[in-house]
């Protein structure tokens, strides 16, 4: 059970560049997140799904582009990369978002840094 | 909206000192409040929770009280370790869907 998974762990880009972040998580999760980390900013919400399928926008969601086509996974793109992008980017999943089974279960993130 | 404010770092402390990282937050409605810390490297890990107001969360000797007389959730661990060296964020989760609203974190450091 490795729980979330991210690749890469590492990478630079140059502006304008583009690439997909895979997530995911052998957990049958139903809800899955993509968060970025930024320093003194705490984490904020990119975008989330809530089942195969589906996304949402959440508090950050403008340079970025979700997709869950299989349960298991979320990947985030970025079509065209901007400096204002490096950051820690982690994934997280949850049984459910409400009740004794919401607790989000977190990756081990991503650093990506953008030239 | 929604948001939390927590002390700013570095907390750097002696092994078995008593440890307070304060954390208040301002909602609407009545939201579930969580730690989480991250290790060195490492994603961030459910520390502990709580979903109403007075209940006490707690785990690994850490807890802390959902006040909502003072909006607060304090973290307080009665004798640090090494180990516990870590950045602790908190959170706050309104009613319905679960998105989840981060503090700052603060780093803790414990020396030996």
């Amino acid at each position: 059970n490795a729980g979330v998974t991210q690749t890469p762990k590492f990478r630079v880009l140059k502006t304008g560049q583009s690439m997909t972040l895979l997530c995911a998580q052998d957990m049958n999760h139903e809800y899955m997140y993509w968060y970025r980390q930024d320093p003194g900013m705490g984490l904020r919400l990119i975008h989330y799904s809530v089942g195969e399928g589906t996304t949402a926008k959440g508090e950050v969601p403008d340079g970025y582009n979700v997709s869950r086509l299989k349960k298991q996974n979320f990947l985030l793109g970025l079509e065209s990369a901007a400096p204002s992008q490096t950051s820690v980017y982690f994934c997280a999943s949850s049984y459910s978002s409400q009740g004794a089974r919401n607790e989000q279960f977190f990756g081990p993130g991503t650093r990506l840094t953008v030239l | 909206g929604n948001s939390v404010t927590q002390m700013e770092g570095p907390v750097t402390l002696s092994e078995e000192a008593f440890l307070t990282i304060n954390c208040t937050y301002t909602a609407t409605g009545y939201p579930s409040l969580f730690w989480y810390v991250q290790y060195p490297g490492e994603g961030l890990q459910l520390l502990l929770k709580a979903t109403k107001a007075d209940d006490k969360g707690s785990n690994k000797g850490f807890e802390a009280t959902y006040r909502k007389e003072t909006t607060s959730f304090h973290l307080e661990k009665g004798s640090v370790q090494v180990s516990d060296s870590a950045v602790y964020f908190c959170a706050l989760a309104n009613t319905g869907f679960q998105k989840l609203v981060f503090g700052t974190g603060t780093r803790l450091l414990v020396s030996p």
